[in-house]
């Protein structure tokens, strides 16, 4: 039972472009979300959150959008670079629950010169 | 760095062998974590620690066991290793629930 789901395995883009990735949930208990980013032989590295009580968050160049009614959240990149090339997971948790994150099963973001 | 390190960075180990993978922090923060990544899965939590020898089970946690002494370090243990606990595994921290973690770089067992 997936409780948080990345359809899509691949995602490719051309640099300057927007990346978006996308995610859904299935666990109305869920009230927070994170993304992380991972590069080859490295650990996940933090990149945003959201709480359930905003419908969008930014830093920088990386947005991301919560959409509860729908189970939704997405992640913009804008304008999307090189160095943004590697596997994305999102991620979410009940505020109660120790920290103990659900993960999607992540997408492999390329960006092209 | 982080502040987080693991060990070993890789093990082969053979089915039926115990094997001890440790994480160790130097942030003082009171949450920890061991998570494995498998393809098609994502990363799943095995055992969580709230505070030293305060632990508790995560989604996969059969055939795991965790120990949490001190502060500083928290020890997954794989009793009798199976070939399905070939996985790459990740030890995270984190100073207060429901914040972003520090994720160590990994350990990748495999199990013949």
């Amino acid at each position: 039972d997936q409780q948080v789901k990345q359809n899509s395995p691949s995602l490719s883009v051309q640099e300057g472009r927007i990346s978006i990735l996308n995610c859904d949930y299935t666990n109305s208990m869920f009230d927070y979300f994170l993304w992380y980013k991972k590069y080859p032989a490295e650990g996940p590295t933090f990149l945003i959150s959201i709480s359930s009580i905003k419908d969008k968050n930014e830093d920088g160049r990386f947005t991301v959008f919560l959409n509860k009614s729908a189970k939704h959240l997405s992640l913009h990149i804008v304008p999307s670079q090189p160095g943004d090339s590697a596997v994305y997971f999102c991620a979410a948790s009940p505020s109660t629950s120790y920290g103990k994150l659900t993960f999607g099963q992540g997408t492999i973001l390329t960006v092209h010169p | 760095d982080a502040g987080i390190t693991q060990s070993p960075r890789h093990k082969v180990t053979e089915t039926g062998t115990p094997v001890t993978l440790r994480c160790h922090q130097t942030e003082n923060h009171r949450y920890m974590y061991w998570y494995r990544q498998d393809p098609g899965h994502g990363l799943r939590l095995i055992h969580y620690s709230y505070g030293v020898k305060d632990t508790d089970k995560g989604e996969v946690s059969d055939g795991y066991s965790v120990s949490r002494s001190k502060t500083e370090d928290f020890l997954l243990t794989l009793e009798s290793a199976t070939s399905s606990q070939t996985s790459v595994y990740f030890c995270a921290i984190s100073d207060q629930a429901n914040y972003g973690y520090t994720f160590g770089s990994g350990t990748r067992l495999t199990v013949v």
